[in-house]
């Protein structure tokens, strides 16, 4: 089952903050993020596990709320360098270890 | 120093033809993955491998055939190339199914 991403695409100005929702309907045992800059490979942001803590770092953070089968994603202060397009990824733990990536949210920061 | 590389970085056949790609990693991970990503850049997972022995099969067409020598190496071989089958294909890996994956740089395959 294919998370589901919004907002689709989302314009800030050098500075501004963003929030990235990234749910599913089923239960979830972790949670993913990646950024892809346009013509290159997805990077590697942070994983969130079920019973697991609040991540972060710098100014890219994330939140996952079991209950609701729902990951943020934080962006503040955002730089020019955050551009690009956020994946979430989902698996939903056991036997299934799939990791089903969400349609992507296109971040574009103008200076 | 590269952690996951791939061959070629482009690749543009006619229908019909059959094409491989290779996929090296030198982290020492035992999981690898092939994923497709489309115009769309949907970005949807084909295969997976654990220590050479294939734990994921998506509904892929067996045209499809994934073959992984060693730990370190996880090729995609494709017959019978399709239009449909135009797109980038990135090989992964990681430490586990649960750890973060490290993206080879891509493979845009094109189909004329």
């Amino acid at each position: 089952q294919q998370p589901v991403q919004s907002p689709q695409a989302v314009i800030l100005r050098e500075g501004e903050d963003a929030v990235i929702n990234c749910s599913s309907s089923k239960a979830l045992y972790s949670v993913h993020w990646y950024r892809q800059k346009h013509g290159e490979a997805p990077v590697f942001l942070m994983i969130l596990l079920k019973g697991g803590e609040q991540k972060g770092h710098e100014k890219i953070s994330a939140s996952f709320n079991e209950k609701k089968q729902q990951s943020s994603l934080y962006l503040t202060a955002s730089q020019l360098s955050y551009s690009g397009t956020y994946f979430c990824g989902t698996t939903r733990g056991g036997s299934n270890y799939k990791l089903t990536f969400g349609k992507g949210t296109l971040l574009t920061v103008n200076p | 120093d590269t952690a996951v590389s791939q061959t070629p970085k482009y690749l543009v056949t006619q229908m019909g033809n059959d094409k491989s790609i290779k996929c090296e990693q030198n982290l020492g991970h035992d999981t690898m993955y092939w994923y497709k990503q489309d115009s769309k850049k949907f970005l949807k997972i084909m295969f997976s491998y654990n220590n050479k022995e294939l734990i994921i099969n998506e509904t892929v067409p067996n045209r499809f055939s994934p073959k992984s020598p060693d730990k370190a190496h996880l090729n995609l071989h494709i017959n019978s190339l399709e239009l449909g089958d135009s797109a980038v294909y990135f090989c992964a890996s990681s430490h586990d199914s649960e750890s973060e994956q490290y993206f080879g740089p891509g493979t845009r395959l094109t189909v004329t």
